[in-house]
């Protein structure tokens, strides 16, 4: 079955504390991206990647950075987690390289204290 | 840059009834547009998207949406609502950027179906 696979779907943490939302795709896509999802703002973009270790800031890049050592899998990292982090995130992934996301993850809800 | 307005953030719709989620769009090129639906606790789905072509576009479980350049709109429309169609759905946006056609999402209409 074709998904995007995230990893935790829900997470605590505390200020500070280093923090790695993991995402992989199983369905050989180039281009993946991260998002946020709040409320009233709908989804704003964090990072994304054309292919192995390409990758560009989106609209909302500061505190989070990524790799893409590999082509399935593009992990976000919170090297220092703040409360406003809090949030629902989304990773996706395309087929076409810079193409729109058209395959979603479940969401991971992290919740900074 | 591109933008994307959804008009009314909570929509609530009879069973069986029309439903109609307003979504306006602003480029400065001309733009594909998307239509994902959100169920509770998932990812988002594709519904349908317009990109070239015919500007009546039909996606799945029953929704359409026409592209009207004149108006900047791109509508979503479902001529009878269903307890299933309950969900949030976003309008999106995308243009040629060589190589990141970034999506902008709107904030999103949450549907309500009244049995």
């Amino acid at each position: 079955e074709a998904q995007v696979t995230q990893n935790p779907r829900y997470l605590i943490t505390v200020t500070g504390k280093k923090l790695t939302v993991t995402c992989s795709q199983n369905m050989n896509h180039e281009y993946m991206s991260w998002y946020r999802q709040d409320p009233g703002l709908g989804l704003r973009q964090i990072y994304y990647s054309m292919n192995v270790e390409v990758t560009d800031k989106g609209d909302v890049p500061e505190g989070y950075k990524v790799s893409r050592k590999e082509k399935r899998n593009f992990p976000l990292i919170l090297e220092s987690p703040s409360p406003n982090q809090t949030s629902l995130y989304f990773c996706a992934s395309s087929l076409s390289p810079g193409g729109p996301p058209l395959h979603f993850g479940n969401g991971t809800r992290l919740t900074v204290t | 840059a591109q933008s994307v307005t959804q008009l009314g953030s909570h929509v609530s719709v009879s069973e069986g009834a029309l439903v109609l989620l307003r979504c306006n769009y602003s480029s400065s090129v001309p733009p594909y547009l998307f239509w994902y639906v959100q169920y509770p606790n998932q990812g988002l789905q594709l519904l349908l998207k317009y990109t070239t072509g015919a500007t009546l576009v039909k996606g799945i479980n029953g929704f359409e949406a026409e592209f009207k350049k004149s108006e900047t709109s791109f509508h979503l429309t479902k001529p009878s609502a269903h307890m299933s169609d309950a969900a949030e759905y976003f309008c999106a946006v995308s243009v040629p950027n060589f190589g990141n056609e970034k999506l902008t999402f709107g904030t999103g209409t949450r549907l309500t179906i009244i049995p």
